[in-house]
């Protein structure tokens, strides 16, 4: 299968700090990408669907001002958190259809964040 | 009522026994149905990917969707400790591609 890569797997930030996380696709090109999070022993909610080219789409109660997606190219997209704050620690997974119009996806290892 | 209900158990099981795992889902317009294995801390990893209703078989493990029913599972025949982990259902049918998640079940093989 398509393998995505996340990069950092865990960070530690202070409040009030922006933290990056990275997606790749790494063997195949990726014009649609997911950002998802997780709480603990939790499901994974969709935050944003991040698109090459244009802007990233948010889902109902996620703050696009909070949380910048960039996708800069087809193998890339980016998330950052910014000001972030202890309720934002999470696990923040990416994923990718291994082709364009596939509904399979392909999920990133994870980043884990934690905010002091 | 939730779009996919999934029992989050936690589900245990001797080693070699056959798991069954399922989903229900209220939305018709589902037509893609995964199944995802998750370990601890880790991104979840496709194991399943049906198209409609039917089964479709890969090794030790058997995916049934019944589009009728609303309910899709997933068979573990002899599982093994190494089968251990959270089994997520996720589906889709916009032309989004947007996946919506079960909770997932925790199950644990013992040996």
């Amino acid at each position: 299968g398509a393998v995505v890569s996340q990069h950092p797997s865990w960070v530690i930030c202070k409040s009030g700090t922006s933290v990056k996380i990275e997606c790749r696709s790494l063997d195949f090109q990726a014009t649609t990408m997911f950002w998802y999070r997780q709480f603990p022993k939790q499901s994974l909610m969709l935050m944003a669907t991040s698109n090459e080219g244009s802007k990233a789409t948010y889902e109902q109660g996620v703050e696009k001002d909070k949380f910048l997606i960039n996708h800069a190219s087809l193998t890339l997209s980016t998330l950052t958190v910014t000001s972030a704050h202890p309720e934002d620690s999470s696990f923040y997974i990416c994923s990718a259809p291994g082709v364009p119009t596939s509904y399979e996806q392909y999920f990133g290892p994870g980043t884990r964040l934690t905010v002091t | 009522q939730k779009e996919v209900e999934q029992d989050p158990g936690p589900l245990s099981v001797p080693e070699g026994a056959i798991v069954s795992l399922n989903c229900t889902y209220s939305n018709s317009a589902f037509q893609y149905f995964m199944w995802y294995r998750q370990y601890s801390r880790k991104g979840p990893e496709l194991l399943m990917y049906t198209y409609s209703s039917g089964n479709k078989e890969d090794g030790r493990f058997t995916a049934q969707v019944d589009k009728s029913s609303k309910y899709i599972s997933l068979f573990i025949r002899d599982s093994q400790p190494s089968d251990s982990a959270t089994y997520l259902c996720a589906m889709s049918g916009g032309s989004n591609y947007k996946l919506t998640f079960g909770k997932g079940t925790l199950l644990t093989v013992n040996p």
